[in-house]
Parts: structure tokens; sequence; C-alpha cells
């Protein structure tokens, strides 16, 4: 089974510009979440989908925003990127309810703006 | 909301030594907790988690946890370090009020010495 996919891997962006990150969860995974993860905040949720419905949310602002498809495939937007938007953007899938599931991570996308 | 913190920002041990990584949790009731490792340049793989009744749970490559409620901790151990077990090792809590979205602590970074 293949694992969490996230395109792209790496990328570069000036300020100002804004970004869309993918991700392919797990075949027969519906719930999608995103986190980031910088030197200083560590690790720190953003958003979660299921169902093509944004269930959860994190304390980012509105630059942030994502979306799911029918497929579970799921893109997340940030707009405006400043430079503190430097981080590894890492996607999460699970089959159902976290707390009973487990998440299983992509590698991550890792953004740098410049 | 629940948070864990993982006192150790750093930890070296030789290769065939016992290794213990230390989580405090913050939360009134039975808290849900997890470990994650990450290699360098990988996502998040789940080591292990606890949910209720045995209190030491067991995972995946040789690691286990113990979850006491007196001590409000959840630490991680294996009896015999590998080189290929150096890399960061998060705590996560689920946290309730954010819809079970993964509170995680700032990680504890583990370094393997021949």
């Amino acid at each position: 089974k293949a694992g969490v996919t996230q395109t792209p891997r790496y990328l570069i962006k000036t300020r100002g510009q804004q970004v869309t990150l993918s991700c392919s969860p797990i075949s027969g995974h519906r719930s999608v979440s995103w986190y980031q993860q910088t030197p200083g905040q560590g690790l720190q949720f953003l958003f979660e989908y299921f169902s093509e419905t944004q269930r959860n949310k994190g304390n980012f602002p509105g630059r942030f925003s994502g979306r799911q498809f029918s497929n579970s495939r799921s893109e997340m937007n940030v707009s405006t990127l400043e430079l503190g938007d430097s981080a590894l953007y890492l996607c999460a899938s699970s089959f159902g309810t976290r707390a009973a599931g487990e998440l299983f991570f992509g590698e991550g996308s890792r953004l740098t703006v410049l | 909301a629940q948070s864990v913190t993982q006192p150790d920002i750093h930890i070296t041990v030789s290769e065939g030594a016992s290794l213990e990584l230390r989580c405090n949790y913050s939360y009134g009731a039975t808290p849900y907790l997890f470990w994650y490792v990450q290699s360098p340049g990988q996502g998040l793989q789940l080591l292990l988690k606890y949910f209720s009744g045995d209190t030491l749970v067991q995972g995946i490559k040789g690691f286990e946890a113990e979850f006491k409620r007196s001590q409000s901790s959840f630490n991680l151990r294996k009896p015999s370090v590998h080189w290929s077990d150096a890399a960061e090792y998060f705590c996560a809590v689920v946290n309730s009020n954010s819809g079970y979205a993964l509170n995680f602590g700032k990680g504890t970074s583990l370094l393997v010495t021949p």
C-alpha cells in the first residue's frame, strides 16, 4: 500500500507570493491533517479535513487555507507569504477518528520563503 | 488544553546502552498519548500509543513506554539502542479541545555514539 505522498518536496518562494501544497493520503483513508514544523515552534496543527469538510482548524491566520477533494486528496494554500512561513509542512492521513487510530505522515514539503 | 513537555532537548547514548526519553503531560483525565519518531528528512512514524488499560505499552522497533498517572509521565524506553535509532522523538497528546488534533512536545534529539 502506498504511503502518504506530498508534492512538491522542496520549493522556494519570495515574500508576498502564494503557494499550494498537495497531499495524497493512503488509499482508503478519509481524514487528512496538516501540520507545520519549524525549529522554533515545533509541530503545530494547521487543520484537518474529513469527507471534504474542514473539521478542525489550528491557531493560524486566514492566509492559511486548505481543501479536500472527493478522492480524499488534499491541498493547502498559503497566500501572501511571509519569511516566518518557512517550514516543513507535513500531511498526515488516517482512516477515521484520530483519537482511536494512528496518523500516517508523509515526508513533508519544505518551503523556503526569501 | 492538553499539552506535553519533553524536558530533554538532546540525549546522547552509546550503542547497546539503555535509553529513556521523558515526557510529562498536563491533563486531568486519562489522556491519549503517543510517541512518534522522525528520522532526518523523513515524516513522523508512530512508535506506540496509550489510550487505556495496561500502563506498559509495547511498540515497534523494540520500544516500550509506561504510563504513570501519579507522575503525569509517559516515558519511552528501549533496553539496547542501535545506531539506527538516532532520530528526533516526539511525545504527543490528543487535544480534545481542538477536535482531537495532536499536541506535540518540542522533541528530543537522540544521538547514538559507537
